[in-house]
């Protein structure tokens, strides 16, 4: 089964410090990795895609890792802002239009 | 770009009515989905437009779903006799191109709600 698993679920972080994000896949046959950032009522917004060659990729101050042999991947959010509160999606892309959505983890910055 | 459009932002109905929401992708892609979210979890996909032409169904999309993209623009989501169970956020979203390597662009989505 393709499965696409996040950790933590939720955590809690003081504004300008650092958190690391989880994602472990077994989707097969594997195409990409995507991350997403969905807002409380608002539809997800990619944040980065990395293919099978790739293993970072950054946008502003988030930066992705793939390790596409142990099928693990990860989301670093440097010096957090209050607007970085939100849920954080993996997803991975088979060879086709399928997109196979990890639970995401919910991220909440504090003053 | 105005980016992806869906109507109404909300619904509240009552179980068994029927209810269509409306998805307006960006103007140049040719590829349309259409996901369901609950809380607390990931989209799950329900269907898959390419132009016009209604390419793949989930086994999630019973046969009181019904979406349609006529003209290869905008596309609707039917559901028929609704029940509880369809209370979920509604999510439409488009792509281009080779969808490996282009992110799919996500609407705001529609709330069901169903009393």
């Amino acid at each position: 089964k393709n499965q696409v698993e996040q950790s933590p679920q939720s955590l809690i972080i003081l504004e300008g410090k650092n958190c690391t994000l989880q994602c472990n896949y077994t989707v097969s046959p594997f195409s990409n990795l995507r991350w997403y950032k969905q807002d409380t009522g608002r539809g997800p917004v990619s944040l980065t895609i990395m293919t099978f060659s790739e293993n970072t990729k950054s946008n502003g101050r988030y930066t992705a890792t793939l390790d596409a042999d142990t099928k693990q991947s990860s989301l670093h959010i440097t010096a957090s802002q209050l607007s970085d509160s939100a849920s954080y999606i993996c997803v991975v892309n088979r060879d086709d239009y399928k997109l196979s959505f990890g639970a995401g983890t919910t991220v909440t910055v504090r003053a | 770009d105005t980016g992806v459009s869906q109507n109404p932002r909300h619904k509240i109905t009552k179980r068994g009515q029927n209810v269509t929401f409306r998805c307006d992708p960006i103007s140049e892609h040719n590829r349309l989905y259409w996901y369901r979210q609950t809380l607390g979890q990931g989209p799950e996909f329900l269907t898959y437009f390419q132009n016009e032409a209604q390419l793949e169904k989930s086994r999630l999309l019973s046969d009181r779903f019904s979406a349609e993209r006529p003209k290869g623009s905008f596309s609707t989501l039917e559901i028929q006799r609704t029940e509880q169970g369809d209370s979920a956020m509604y999510l439409c979203a488009s792509s281009s191109g080779q969808v490996n390597n282009q992110p799919q662009h996500f609407g705001d989505g529609t709330r069901l709600s169903i009393l």
